[in-house]
């Protein structure tokens, strides 16, 4: 069936530091890919998404390479900041399929 | 302007209750949805509801029930209430339907006790 997980569950990184978030997809019939942060007490929140066509997109500090041959998307957070302390989401999405599915999370803790 | 939003914030209710949350979003959007978050932040979609016609329904007891009076609306009602029902449940929309960016609620905290 369709999974999408995470290399590690927790990911400490000192303030000012770069930060890689890892997902490892299962169906390569996926073409859409998003992360999302979700702090404390929040809902989740979009942070960039990619799709297939792609292998590399950047945004304000971060940036989503994705590596279809080895089904692997990855979240690069450039500068760390105590406000990126949360836990990420990536999720996939197949065309034509009604919903996105989401991985595990994992959760990012800047250190002062 | 909150552009998904739902009550309550938190919903605490004894076993064999019946409850709802409601969720409203002012974004145009056709598609909504209920997401379940468990205690090991695992997200999971229960129900979608494109222009009020349910599209997704994954194979969530028949105990919770969506209702959309009109698309921009899509409240859970929850019956008799089980302790592993206790979660927090989240709300969605989309502009067109599944599989695409979604805006998230809150959430609304649910402790059964």
């Amino acid at each position: 069936g369709e999974s999408v997980g995470l290399h590690l569950p927790t990911l400490s990184v000192q303030e000012g530091d770069n930060s890689i978030i890892n997902c490892a997809y299962s169906n390569s019939a996926s073409d859409y890919f998003i992360w999302y942060k979700q702090e404390s007490g929040k809902g989740p929140q979009f942070i960039i998404d990619i799709r297939s066509n792609m292998d590399k997109r950047q945004g304000q500090r971060v940036t989503v390479l994705l590596n279809k041959t080895v089904k692997h998307l990855s979240l690069q957070i450039a500068a760390t900041q105590p406000g990126d302390s949360a836990v990420y989401f990536c999720a996939e999405n197949k065309e034509g399929a009604q919903k996105l599915v989401f991985g595990q999370g994992t959760r990012l803790t800047i250190n002062p | 302007d909150t552009a998904v939003s739902q009550t309550p914030k938190y919903l605490v209710t004894q076993m064999g209750n019946d409850k709802s949350i409601k969720c409203e979003q002012n974004l145009g959007h056709d598609t909504m949805y209920w997401y379940k978050q468990d205690s090991k932040k695992f997200l999971k979609i229960m129900f979608s509801y494109n222009n009020k016609e349910l599209i997704i329904n994954e194979t969530v007891p028949n105990r919770f029930s969506p209702k959309s009076p009109d698309k921009a609306h899509l409240n859970l009602h929850i019956n008799s209430l089980e302790l592993g029902d206790s979660a927090v449940y989240f709300c969605a929309s989309s502009p067109r339907g599944g599989g695409e960016k979604l805006f998230f609620g809150s959430g609304t905290q649910l402790s059964v006790l």
